[in-house]
């Protein structure tokens, strides 16, 4: 089973501030899928296959990244993204996500 | 647009099995792959397994075969989730997801499941 591993676990960041949140898996993965989840509600396909952003989805996100080092970043962090995204892997099964890194503002 | 409606929270003893259920609408469900996920506050996402609509045919997480069983009823496009033997582990929210060659595009609200003598 691919493990993932996201750092960090929280984080606050200020608006207009850049934000790097970071996967990194335990085997080489083709990709990466990220989800966004606000309290209360189902979890939300954001980034899929590393750096294609979901409909909707601000075009202040991009995602990037390769073998076992994947990263998502906001470009300019604002008050809507205050949520937990959480990494997952479609390479191999079992299906494995991270155990989310929740994103706060300061 | 695509929805995929779950059923309502379940309150289970024990020791009982309980079926969930997924409607889905706005896509074509006779060739699509239905997930079901586990969510427990802290350890984050699990995935259960798939099931292919058009065929029934399953894929399982190693670690839920013998507590899962995923069906489908191609006539109401509707995915349905056993869960038996329900254990205090068990207690989750459960959710139903269009699985799209490995991620999620779509997903349903999610059942919580809360298991209690």
């Amino acid at each position: 089973e691919i493990v993932l591993t996201q750092s960090p676990t929280t984080m606050a960041a200020s608006p207009g501030e850049k934000v790097t949140l970071t996967c990194r898996a335990s085997s080489s993965v083709s990709y990466m899928h990220w989800y966004q989840q606000r309290s209360g509600t189902s979890p939300k396909l954001w980034i899929y296959e590393t750096s294609k952003l979901a409909s909707g989805v601000p075009n202040r996100f991009s995602g990037s990244g390769s073998g076992t080092s994947y990263s998502l970043t906001i470009n300019s962090m604002e008050t809507e993204d205050a949520a937990t995204y959480y990494c997952q892997q479609g390479s191999s099964y079992p299906l494995t996500f991270g155990s989310g890194t929740k994103l706060e503002i300061k | 647009q695509v929805k995929l409606l779950q059923s309502g929270a379940e309150l289970v003893k024990p020791g009982a099995s309980v079926k969930l259920s997924c409607k889905t609408s706005g896509f074509t469900f006779s060739t699509s792959y239905m997930s079901w996920l586990k969510q427990v506050p802290g350890p984050s996402i699990e995935w259960i397994g798939w099931i292919y609509a058009g065929d029934g045919g399953t894929n399982y997480n190693q670690k839920f075969k013998g507590k899962a069983t995923l069906t489908v009823d191609k006539s109401s496009s509707t995915a349905y989730m056993d869960l038996s033997s329900l254990t205090s582990e068990d207690a989750a929210v459960y959710f139903c997801a269009m699985d799209n060659y490995g991620w999620f595009a779509y997903w349903g609200q999610g059942t919580l499941v809360t298991v209690s003598s």
